[in-house]
């Protein structure tokens, strides 16, 4: 079965400073891998989406992940966070795409001034 | 506006009384879902739809019925409700199911079962 484990609960980071949210996943093929953002008190947005090609993907508000097969990851960046990039981010692994998809349990971010 | 609605956002209910929370969308797409959110365990996948008149369960499906008589709508129908189903849930839909179409995700329900 599919599985997606996202170690981090919380992060803090100073306004400025860069951003890797970690995500590994199980999965026994080739995986459909999401990162998705939920503001508070908001439903989710998509972020950036991988499914083959170039393993570094570049998705919305400057973000960008990495696929690393050997190591069954697909961490979340961004050079510079923004104070509005406080969110809990969600990692997403898909069978047969976004058909069905299993989630982290998500990692809440704070950042401070 | 392309959207996906939810109602009702908030709902109290008591323990076997049945209720329906409605979701529908207005971009034409083929592919919807219903997920629950709980603390600490993330989003997880009740049913989906992949047309009319086709349904498939998710992840955690005890409990709850769908339906899929038109594109548009989605509704999620909980026959007789119970406390561990108090969470907050969200619809979502894409235009093809299978691919990394973009899901776009309702505001959400939040369902307290009493």
């Amino acid at each position: 079965a599919q599985s997606v484990t996202q170690p981090d609960i919380h992060i803090t980071v100073s306004e400025g400073a860069s951003l890797e949210l970690r995500c590994n996943y199980s999965y026994g093929a080739t995986p459909y891998l999401f990162w998705y953002v939920q503001s508070p008190g908001q439903g989710l947005q998509l972020l950036l989406k991988y499914f083959s090609g170039d393993t570094l993907v570049q998705g919305i508000k400057g973000f960008e992940a990495e696929f690393k097969r050997s190591q069954s990851s697909f961490n979340l960046r961004k050079p510079s966070v923004h104070w509005s990039d406080a969110a809990e981010y969600f990692c997403a692994v898909g069978r047969f795409g976004n058909e069905k998809l299993t989630f982290g349990t998500g990692t809440r971010l704070t950042i401070i001034p | 506006e392309a959207q996906v609605t939810q109602n009702p956002r908030y709902l109290i209910t008591v323990t076997g009384k049945k209720l329906t929370v409605t979701c529908s969308q207005n971009m034409n797409h083929e592919y919807m879902s219903w997920y629950r959110q709980d603390p600490g365990l993330g989003l997880r996948q009740i049913y989906y739809s992949m047309n009319v008149e086709v349904t498939d369960k998710g992840d955690v499906p005890e409990g709850y019925k769908v339906s899929r008589k038109e594109k548009r709508n989605f509704p999620l129908i909980l026959e007789s409700p119970s406390p561990n189903q108090t969470s907050l849930y969200f619809c979502a839909s894409s235009f093809r199911s299978g691919t990394t179409d973009t899901q776009y995700f309702g505001p959400g329900t939040r369902l307290t079962v009493l």
